[in-house]
């Protein structure tokens, strides 16, 4: 059961264009949303989130873009840079018993590569 | 280096091994979490720890798998009887108490069964 589903596995871009990295959740219960970037060897690192009672954040060339009725979110990159490929992944929480919690759930991430 | 330390980075183990797998967290941060990725996949959830305290082990195996975060030292993530599927990286990642907010990841224990 795939609550946060990332369709595309790859994704090709040249330098300066935008990139478009979209996830869909189906979890109802979500109300954070995050996205984290990956490179080979490493662990995840965190690159922006938003809160549910949110529709858009911002940060440098980084926005994050949220449609709750559509349980659709985006990440866009922009102007995209050869160094930006990396995996990406959109992760999910929930509060539950009246609290927050940092159980994130994560996509399958998408590769992106950045073409000089 | 302040951020979540892992070790070992690799470990090889053959069937019927144990592994063991540590953490320790980032100053501070009191609250483990340890993922899953197997090839090819995203992370999976496996348990959320706080010292001396199992909080949530819904993504545990039943059996097999344990964790710990004792009073002193680092968290621990051990794989009795290991079988070739077992093979991933295993991360783990820190928070401070509780809130909606990002984890801090560690660069992973890459396991191997042969």
């Amino acid at each position: 059961d795939q609550q946060v589903k990332q369709n595309s596995p790859s994704l090709s871009v040249q330098e300066g264009r935008i990139s478009i990295l979209n996830c869909d959740y189906t979890n109802s219960m979500f109300d954070y949303f995050l996205w984290y970037k990956k490179y080979p060897a490493e662990g995840p690192t965190f690159l922006i989130s938003i809160s549910s009672i949110k529709d858009k954040n911002e940060d440098g060339r980084f926005t994050v873009f949220l449609n709750k009725s559509a349980k659709h979110l985006s990440l866009h990159i922009v102007p995209s840079q050869p160094g930006d490929s990396a995996v990406y992944f959109c992760a999910a929480s929930e509060t539950w018993g009246g609290g927050a919690t940092n159980k994130l759930i994560f996509g399958t991430g998408t590769l992106l590569a950045v073409q000089p | 280096n302040a951020g979540v330390m892992q070790n070992p980075r690799h470990l090889v183990r053959r069937r019927g091994q144990e592994a063991r797998l540590r953490c320790s967290p980032m100053k501070g941060h009191s609250h483990v979490y340890w993922y899953r990725q197997l090839p090819e996949e995203g992370l999976k959830f496996m348990v959320y720890l706080q010292k001396e305290n199992i909080i949530d082990e819904s993504g545990m195996p039943k059996e097999r798998f344990s964790a710990e975060f004792p009073k002193e030292g680092p968290s621990i993530l051990r794989i009795q009887q290991v079988v070739r599927g077992d093979s991933a990286a295993y991360f783990c990642a820190s928070s401070p108490p509780p809130r909606t907010g990002e984890l801090f990841f560690g660069e992973g224990s890459r396991l191997t069964v042969l």
